[in-house]
């Protein structure tokens, strides 16, 4: 079955520490990609996604990602994180063979960035 | 202000009574979509809609029923819930276009006893 592999569940890191995390995803088919952050408390938001075109996709907040087709990888980043990027981050893939607009999870990185 | 709701947010119930927890959006959405969210395994989809009057089971759609009467909501049934439904539940809408961004609702958190 199709599955989606975020690689890390815990991430602490300091307050301007770069941050990476990984996303791969075992569909050779088209897909369309998906970061979600989930602040504490709150309902996911959509922090940048990916259809086509230049696979550095940049989003909101300074995140940016990279896709690897070669790789099926989606990889996060950010150069510098802050205290407020205290969250829960969600991969997440469309994959063309779907019924509508399905997404398939990862099972989510908790990141505590510590001030 | 475009949104997805939920109510209730939080919920204790028990082994066996029946409980609805409603969404409802005002994006004019076609797709909307339940899903339950345990720590490691992220998010599973347990049912979607297509349109009014279509749905579909996702990949854990036991024990769950769903109806979509109107375009705007897309309640979620526990018939008898067990405790192994115990869960953080969120529903989401989108554009029914493949890829289209999903929005989500603030979550519901159910226990079950």
């Amino acid at each position: 079955a199709q599955s989606v592999s975020q690689h890390n569940h815990h991430v602490i890191l300091s307050e301007a520490a770069s941050l990476e995390l990984g996303c791969n995803y075992s569909y050779g088919g088209t897909v369309n990609l998906f970061w979600y952050v989930q602040y504490p408390g709150q309902h996911l938001q959509l922090l940048l996604k990916y259809f086509s075109g230049d696979p550095l996709v940049k989003g909101i907040k300074g995140f940016e990602a990279e896709f690897i087709k070669s790789k099926f990888s989606f990889n996060l980043r950010k150069p510098s994180v802050q205290w407020s990027d205290t969250a829960e981050y969600f991969c997440a893939v469309n994959m063309i063979k779907a019924a509508g607009n399905k997404l398939t999870f990862g099972g989510g990185t908790r990141v505590l960035v510590k001030p | 202000e475009a949104q997805v709701t939920q109510n209730p947010r939080y919920l204790i119930t028990v082994t066996g009574k029946k409980l609805t927890v409603t969404c409802s959006q005002n994006m004019n959405h076609e797709y909307m979509s339940w899903y339950r969210q345990d720590p490691g395994l992220g998010l599973r989809q347990i049912y979607y809609s297509m349109n009014v009057e279509v749905t579909d089971k996702g990949d854990v759609p036991e024990g769950y029923k769903v109806s979509r009467k109107e375009k705007r909501n897309f309640p979620l049934i526990l018939e008898s819930p067990s405790p192994n439904q115990t869960s953080l539940y969120f529903c989401a809408s989108s554009l029914i276009q493949r890829g289209s961004p999903q929005f989500f609702g603030p979550g519901t958190r159910l226990t079950v006893l």
